[in-house]
């Protein structure tokens, strides 16, 4: 069974540019996270989809930060316009239930540098 | 405020010696709490969680509510376990994980 699948696993992208990241969850997972470490500090909560639903956007640190996860399948990251403060590595994981009772099976992350 | 502390942000043990990786928490309702772990090269995955109370790997954490602890705990240090280690907590009735800064355990031969 193929696992979280994060494209791309690198982007290095100039301040005011625009960045798009993907991630394919494991197949009848409706419980899709984002997750980001930012340098030198914790891995940090984003938001939750419930199948195309968003069931907590707490994370999410400003109106630059785009999610969507159309037909509740895949799901997209977009930055826009990215800032320096952005760069880190973005984690999506996945769940078949709630991961209080469920295993959150977690991507390979997609390592963002904005310069 | 919900937190996960974790003070170690590396562990050097040799081969053989007992580990125990700490963790500290602030969360007013009943938690849940896992660790996970993130072996070089690989993906950050499950090590276990409090309610299912099983030993995997060797590692066993308990839940201490009275200190606010779940510190990760095994007798005999393998060469193999040296990794990153989270630990995180799931407040109730969310879907999300908060996590700790991480400890980086380092096991020499």
């Amino acid at each position: 069974e193929a696992g979280v699948t994060q494209f791309p696993s690198h982007s290095v992208i100039e301040k005011g540019q625009t960045v798009t990241l993907r991630c394919d969850p494991i197949s009848g997972h409706d419980n899709l996270y984002w997750y980001r470490r930012v340098m030198g500090k914790e891995i940090k909560f984003l938001l939750h989809f419930v199948k195309e639903s968003k069931q907590d956007e707490s994370g999410m640190p400003n109106n630059r930060f785009l999610a969507e996860r159309t037909g509740g399948t895949y799901s997209t990251l977009k930055v826009q316009p990215a800032e320096l403060e952005d760069s880190g590595v973005y984690f999506c994981a996945s769940s078949l239930r709630d991961i209080r009772t469920a295993e959150a099976f977690f991507g390979q992350g997609t390592r963002l540098t904005v310069v | 405020a919900q937190r996960v502390t974790q003070p170690e942000k590396l562990l050097s043990v040799f081969k053989g010696a007992p580990v125990e990786l700490k963790c500290n928490y602030s969360y007013s309702g009943s938690p849940e709490l896992f660790w996970y772990v993130q072996y070089s090269r690989q993906r950050l995955q499950l090590l276990l969680r409090h309610i299912s109370r099983e030993s995997i790997k060797g590692f066993t954490a308990d839940l201490n509510k009275g200190e606010t602890s779940f510190h990760l705990k095994k007798p005999f240090a393998q060469e193999e376990d040296s990794a990153m280690y989270y630990c995180a907590l799931s407040p109730g009735n969310t879907g999300k994980l908060i996590f700790g800064q991480g400890t980086t355990l380092q096991v020499k031969p």
